[in-house]
């Protein structure tokens, strides 16, 4: 595949549980972005992964959000104890490191919470 | 953190009308991107601008960057129903490596 693909596309959860998303980046990219938008916002910033550098974590909205990143490629966001303030559609980025390359999206994944 | 302040937040048109939406920042920016997301969509790269009022053109977009490089524009002419989304100027975030989108101008299109 040639693109940013995340999964679920859709996640249905209560209130409570723990979830998580998954991002497959493209092959090669090094820099890693993980986005929340909630319907009809802009893209609130959560996760960066940069090459083998410390992860800037300054967006995680509470330490019920984490996110790690295997081997330098496929990205897991983990929801615990998930709220319904949650429910949003989460994006994964991809490019090589650096804000002058252009980053490519995943289709994202829509978590509602019930 | 630094942050873009993005205008209009919405715009509805007649098609065959002119759009233009603006990105505004209280500090010198680096350089700047700009996205486009279609209803239903992910956001999907459209431009990238660097130099000190620098303008580049796409078919009827037209881009800007401010010689003081603390704003920039998109302006599109004849808008048409595929211009339809929401666009988004994202710049560089300080010396992070980070883009910082702004919150986006929703355009609508009436055929």
């Amino acid at each position: 595949g040639a693109g940013v693909s995340q999964s679920p596309s859709n996640k249905v959860t209560e209130k409570g549980k723990d979830v998580e998303l998954r991002c497959d980046p493209i092959s090669g990219h090094t820099a890693l972005y993980w986005y929340r938008q909630s319907l009809g916002q802009g893209l609130e910033f959560l996760i960066y992964f940069q090459g083998n550098s410390a992860p800037d974590k300054s967006g995680l909205p509470s330490d019920r959000f984490s996110a790690e990143r295997t081997g330098g490629s496929v990205s897991t966001l983990t929801i615990q104890r998930t709220q319904q303030e949650d429910s949003a559609v989460y994006l994964c980025a991809s490019t090589f490191t650096g804000a002058l390359y252009e980053q490519y999206f995943g289709p994202g994944t829509r978590l509602t919470v019930t | 953190g630094q942050q873009v302040m993005q205008i209009p937040q919405y715009q509805h048109v007649q098609e065959g009308e002119d759009f233009t939406t603006y990105c505004n920042s209280s500090t010198t920016l680096s350089n700047i991107q700009w996205y486009k997301q279609r209803p239903g969509g992910h956001p999907v790269f459209l431009i990238q601008l660097v130099k000190s009022g620098e303008v580049k053109k796409q078919k009827r977009l037209t881009f800007q960057f401010g010689e003081a490089k603390k704003n920039s524009s998109l302006h599109i002419t004849a808008t048409q129903t595929t211009d339809v989304g929401t666009y988004f100027c994202a710049p560089e975030g300080g010396n992070t490596g980070k883009l910082i989108f702004g919150q986006g101008t929703t355009l609508q299109v009436k055929p």
